[in-house]
């Protein structure tokens, strides 16, 4: 079945590189989504990447994807206070749908 | 554009009691989905909507109802509450999904809704 699983929590301190990972069932999903979620708002998109790519950077951000593994991951660059937040991986295993894990709360210290 | 809106941002209900949980979005977006929120489980998707006139059912559908009579809106029922539907409730919507486009989901702020 469709499955995305990820860590509960990270902690890093400011300036620090964080890695947060995922990974996914379902090997017939086109896209792979990044979504953040600070306190009491909704869900921000961050970056995604198609399935056929390796990698894709974005500013501070680097998604790596390994589709073998069916492992993907999102590094943050120089981590800020205002990284502080919940992250969703989620797959779409077809439009309109998507699968996400439970959230990886990352906590910077300053 | 306004985005994807959601109303009303709080709401409570005593359980056995009905309402509707209204979601717009003016992007002219074929998709639109409803998920729940709940703490260590993410986000699970309760019904989407492919196009005006089609719903379908998502991962936890039950106790909920949903129509989709324009591509504007998509509110979501709860028939009898309970307080099992305690939980925040996402709006999204996407476009079709084209070869080489995206079919980003676009989120709305969330209702917070408790049933005692």
């Amino acid at each position: 079945g469709e499955d995305v699983e990820q860590s509960l929590f990270l902690s890093v301190r400011e300036g620090d590189s964080s890695v947060i990972n995922c990974t996914y069932t379902d090997s017939s999903s086109t896209y792979l989504y990044w979504y953040k979620q600070e306190p009491g708002a909704g869900l921000q998109l961050l970056t995604y990447i198609f399935s056929n790519m390796d990698m894709k950077q974005d500013q501070r951000l680097t998604v790596l994807l390994n589709k073998k593994d069916k492992h993907l991951s999102l590094r943050i660059a120089d981590t800020q206070t205002g990284d502080s937040a919940i992250y969703f991986c989620a797959e779409s295993p077809y439009t309109g749908k998507l699968i996400f894990g439970q959230g990886t709360t990352l906590q910077v210290k300053p | 554009n306004a985005g994807v809106t959601q109303t009303p941002k709080f709401q409570v209900l005593k359980t056995g009691q009905s309402m509707t949980l209204q979601c717009a979005q003016d992007m002219n977006h074929e998709y639109m989905s409803w998920y729940r929120q709940d703490p260590g489980m993410g986000l699970r998707l309760i019904h989407y909507s492919v196009g005006a006139g089609i719903t379908d059912q998502g991962e936890v559908p039950n106790g909920y109802n949903v129509s989709r009579s324009t591509t504007e809106d998509f509110p979501l029922r709860l028939l009898s509450a309970a307080p099992s539907q305690t939980s925040v409730y996402f709006c999204a919507s996407s476009y079709s999904s084209l070869a080489g486009e995206t079919d980003t989901q676009y989120f709305g702020p969330g209702t917070r809704l408790t049933v005692l």
